[in-house]
């Protein structure tokens, strides 16, 4: 397994339009996360699985935005309607046990026009 | 609320010259401070994790270094592929997911 992997890379849509972005973890990896970084800011949290439940949401995390797990595996995390505001470089990332060490994968940057 | 303030924005320094970045945090019970670097365009990628007060650790260049309020860290006769955004992070304390909490990081440039 060679990391983290993530579906598109780049998405440029039109304000009004459904995206969906898919993440692969480490195959071994129970924990999954999203995080959302602007330009010139830290990654923020999004969402958080342990194997197929989703357990905790950022209030960034709107209405328009969902995530699923399906089976613990990979997770989607899809936005509806989309906004300028939503154009961001989306982080997935996974860890196996409880160290805090994050892998990330190489981001999905969306633009929205 | 737990909080990362991380110093300087961005920091230019020649090849061999030698400085510090800071992580300030607040946090109601420190799980853990981590560094990571990011490459333009590319994902966090782990540096270090420290846990408590006085803990030091090293990779090649890098020496970060953890006090009870503040993390440093130090770069020694950087490189220019040393140039990158550093970031630092806590573990959020008050819940069961230990999710990272990270400041908007430190944007190295190193000039040959």
């Amino acid at each position: 397994d060679t990391g983290v992997s993530q579906d598109p890379r780049h998405k440029i849509t039109k304000r009004g339009q459904n995206v969906t972005f898919r993440c692969d973890p480490i195959s071994e990896h129970n924990r999954l996360y999203w995080y959302r970084q602007t330009l010139g800011q830290g990654p923020e949290f999004l969402t958080y699985f342990q194997n197929e439940a989703q357990l905790e949401k950022s209030r960034l995390l709107s209405d328009r935005f969902s995530a699923e797990r399906p089976k613990g595996s990979f997770s989607t995390l899809e936005i509806q309607r989309t906004e300028q505001g939503d154009s961001a470089m989306y982080l997935c990332a996974s860890i196996e046990g409880d160290t805090g060490e994050l892998f990330f994968g190489e981001g999905s940057r969306l633009t929205v026009l | 609320e737990d909080q990362v303030t991380q110093s300087p924005e961005a920091l230019r320094l020649q090849e061999g010259e030698s400085s510090s970045l800071n992580c300030s945090y607040t946090v109601s019970g420190l799980r853990g401070l981590f560094w990571y670097r990011q490459d333009p365009g590319k994902g966090p990628e782990f540096l270090f994790t420290l846990y408590s007060a006085g803990e030091e650790k090293e990779k090649e260049r890098l020496k970060a270094t953890l006090t009870k309020k503040e993390s440093f860290l130090h770069i020694t006769a950087p490189k220019p592929e040393d140039s990158a955004t550093y970031l630092c992070a806590v573990r959020d304390y008050g819940g069961a997911t230990n999710k990272l909490i990270f400041g908007t990081g430190t944007l190295l440039a190193v000039q040959p």
